[in-house]
């Protein structure tokens, strides 16, 4: 039941825009995203719940379908600060379990 | 400390030994999650503890690891007869959350496990 994330890395230089792609094969409760820098702890950014609500404090969109059962991270106007690797993590109902992605490794160049 | 306390930081150790691992949550937290992260992959579920309910260990790879969680607060988690395969780095996180994984998780810094 682990989310399948795309692209697995993107490079992009600062300014440029980019989306990764989170899929569930299971109808989805929730989605949470973290980035995580090299060699430090996850640090999240956003959770989207079933019915469009959204809890998040970066300036980083995302949006959530649960039609589709997928949920796509926006990064817009890249900085040099979003490089890092965004994992999105899936819950369903009746499951405390948070299981995540393989992850996206993202690389803002100047 | 305000945030989720993990240690050892890092642990190295000859295959065949028993290494525990602790993790001290945030006050107040009454959900908390094991993850294990090898070279290099995604976060992979271990195990999770809500308050007093019976800990969901449908990610433990084998009877090797157990875990528990003594008093609500503190957890440890064991690994028996350690193989070169568990090198990886073991985050701990934590919620406030009571609902279905409605709040954000904070990780700790992780324990990096070698195991030659």
């Amino acid at each position: 039941q682990q989310p399948v994330q795309s692209p697995q890395a993107v490079i992009l230089r600062e300014g440029e825009d980019a989306v990764i792609n989170c899929s569930s094969s299971k109808a989805l409760y929730s989605v949470h995203w973290y980035r995580q820098k090299h060699g430090e702890a996850p640090v999240f950014l956003m959770i989207l719940l079933k019915g469009g609500e959204q809890k998040g404090h970066e300036k980083i969109s995302a949006s959530f379908n649960e039609k589709k059962q997928q949920s796509s991270l926006y990064l817009t106007a890249s900085q040099l600060s979003y490089s890092g690797t965004y994992f999105c993590g899936t819950g369903f109902s009746n499951d405390y379990k948070l299981s995540f992605g393989a992850g996206t490794t993202v690389t803002v160049r100047a | 400390g305000a945030g989720v306390s993990q240690s050892p930081s890092n642990k190295v150790t000859e295959k065949g030994k028993d290494v525990e691992l602790r993790c001290d949550p945030i006050s107040g937290h009454t959900a908390l999650y094991w993850y294990r992260q090898s070279l290099g992959q995604g976060l992979e579920f271990l195990i999770y503890f809500q308050g007093n309910s019976a800990p969901d260990k449908s990610g433990l790879p084998s009877d090797r690891f157990s875990a528990e969680r003594t008093g609500g607060s503190v957890s440890t988690l064991t690994i028996q007869r350690t193989q070169q395969e568990d090198s990886a780095v073991y985050l701990c996180a934590s919620t406030s959350n009571l609902g279905q994984h409605t709040g954000e998780l904070f990780f700790g810094e992780g324990s990096r496990l070698t195991v030659l």
